[in-house]
């Protein structure tokens, strides 16, 4: 099974820019690359997801590496309400929707 | 609406006890999904219905049984639990089945068990 590999953490300021770096060097050829966010006291969120090309929602933009051996979240301003720790997830070959998490990076926003 | 509902929020029981969670979706879709959440770890999956049918049960104890009446409807029933399956247990849905590639799940809340 494709395993992916976050930093434990990461500081940001208010209103700069984050990008939170993902390994996946195992993923196969059909994996989809999906990114949640856990608030405190709450429950998962989606937040983007892609295959190959770059994504852009509202939330984020995915940058995806040609070899998509790692991938990358951004998120364009960060404020304090994007305090979470972000999950990166590989769904594996054949299971669609079947979401593995791991330790995830707790991003940390400085006013 | 994209909500999923859990209920109750907190929940203490004792190890003899028989309690429910209940999950609630009105978002049409056909995938729900529990979860259980030790402090300060990721979630793990436990349970994926799809269309109503037990698709994936990931090897968890007899003790946590997974019911889901319809569509809009999933509840995890409790008995004899032990001290080490206190934990936030989440609900999630999704548009399609645990094998459709690409569909987000959409998570409620949780409900934080305490079993004493």
């Amino acid at each position: 099974d494709a395993k992916t590999t976050q930093p434990n953490s990461m500081e940001s300021n208010e209103e700069e820019p984050v990008h939170l770096p993902c390994n996946h060097s195992t993923i196969s050829g059909t994996d989809y690359i999906h990114w949640y966010r856990q608030l405190p006291s709450q429950g998962p969120e989606y937040v983007i997801h892609g295959l190959t090309s770059n994504v852009n929602n509202r939330m984020a933009s995915l940058a995806i590496a040609e070899d998509r051996k790692s991938s990358t979240l951004i998120l364009h301003r960060a404020t304090l309400r994007d305090a979470a720790v972000y999950y990166c997830i590989l769904t594996y070959n054949n299971a669609g929707n079947m979401l593995t998490f791991g330790g995830g990076t707790r991003l940390m926003v400085k006013p | 609406d994209t909500e999923v509902t859990q209920t109750p929020k907190h929940l203490v029981m004792g190890m003899t006890n028989k309690k429910s969670l209940k999950c609630e979706q009105h978002m049409g879709h056909r995938a729900m999904y529990w979860y259980k959440q030790k402090a300060k770890k990721p979630p793990e999956l436990m349970f994926v219905y799809s269309y109503e049918k037990l698709s994936i049960n990931e090897s968890v104890p007899s003790r946590f049984s997974p019911e889901c009446p319809n569509s809009s409807l999933l509840n995890l029933h409790l008995h004899a639990l032990q001290p080490e399956d206190s934990a936030l247990y989440l609900c999630a849905s999704s548009l399609s089945g645990p094998h459709y590639m690409g569909y987000e799940q959409y998570f409620g809340p949780g409900t934080r068990l305490t079993v004493t």
